[in-house]
């Protein structure tokens, strides 16, 4: 079956402007989650819906940033007035349900010049 | 703080030479364990789930074990294309997010 789906896979911005990332989990996945991914490093946590709800965006690093998943199924993150530290591969993942594992999407590769 | 620390951050294995890849943890209150493997330019790949100390997984040459401190990823007579990134990572009591460690970068040459 399709697994995890995510686009663009590359996106350049400039510096001040918004993007907006798409993901489209597995289908019938209620849970889905957003990572950060540094060059070298191991992705981190951003933010978790299960279903429409978010109920954890401790991770999102600043109020420029901003996730919604408005039916429960597809979800967009937005990033107001990128910076350059925004540079990174955003990951979407999905589970079927709470405390399953989870399935990634191929990411968006960010780069802010 | 909940920390995943993997070790080593590379590590280059002849064909057919075995290994383990050491993943350690220090968490409040551990709800799974996970590996998963990531290709260059590709999102991770789940790999294998281990809940509890003494538990064992395995998948074609790769066997994962846990303990209450670690976990490892063993790799038997390994071939080129398990050539990859391994990623560990926790699922804290309470969270439903994934913490990483930083992950082994494994080069296999035939």
């Amino acid at each position: 079956g399709a697994g995890v789906s995510q686009s663009p896979r590359y996106k350049v911005a400039k510096r001040g402007q918004d993007v907006a990332l798409r993901c489209d989990p597995i289908s019938g996945h209620v849970s889905l989650f957003w990572y950060q991914q540094a060059l070298g490093q191991g992705p981190e946590f951003l933010t978790y819906f299960q279903n429409e709800a978010q109920l954890d965006k401790s991770g999102l690093p600043s109020d420029r940033f901003f996730a919604e998943r408005p039916e429960g199924s597809v979800s967009t993150l937005k990033i107001q007035r990128t910076q350059q530290e925004d540079s990174a591969v955003y990951l979407c993942a999905s589970s079927l349900e709470r405390e399953y594992e989870q399935y990634f999407g191929p990411g968006t590769r960010l780069t802010v010049t | 703080e909940d920390q995943v620390t993997q070790s080593p951050e590379a590590l280059r294995l002849q064909e057919g030479e075995s290994s383990s890849l050491n993943c350690s943890y220090t968490v409040s209150g551990l709800r799974g364990l996970f590996w998963y493997r990531q290709d260059p330019g590709k999102g991770p790949e789940f790999l294998f789930t281990l809940y509890s100390a003494g538990e064992e997984k395995e998948k074609e040459r790769l066997k994962a074990t846990l303990t209450k401190k670690e976990s490892f990823l063993h790799i038997t007579a390994p071939k080129p294309e398990d050539s990859a990134t391994y990623l560990c990572a926790v699922r804290v009591t309470g969270f439903q997010k994934l913490v990483f460690g930083t992950g082994t970068r494994l080069l296999v040459s035939p």
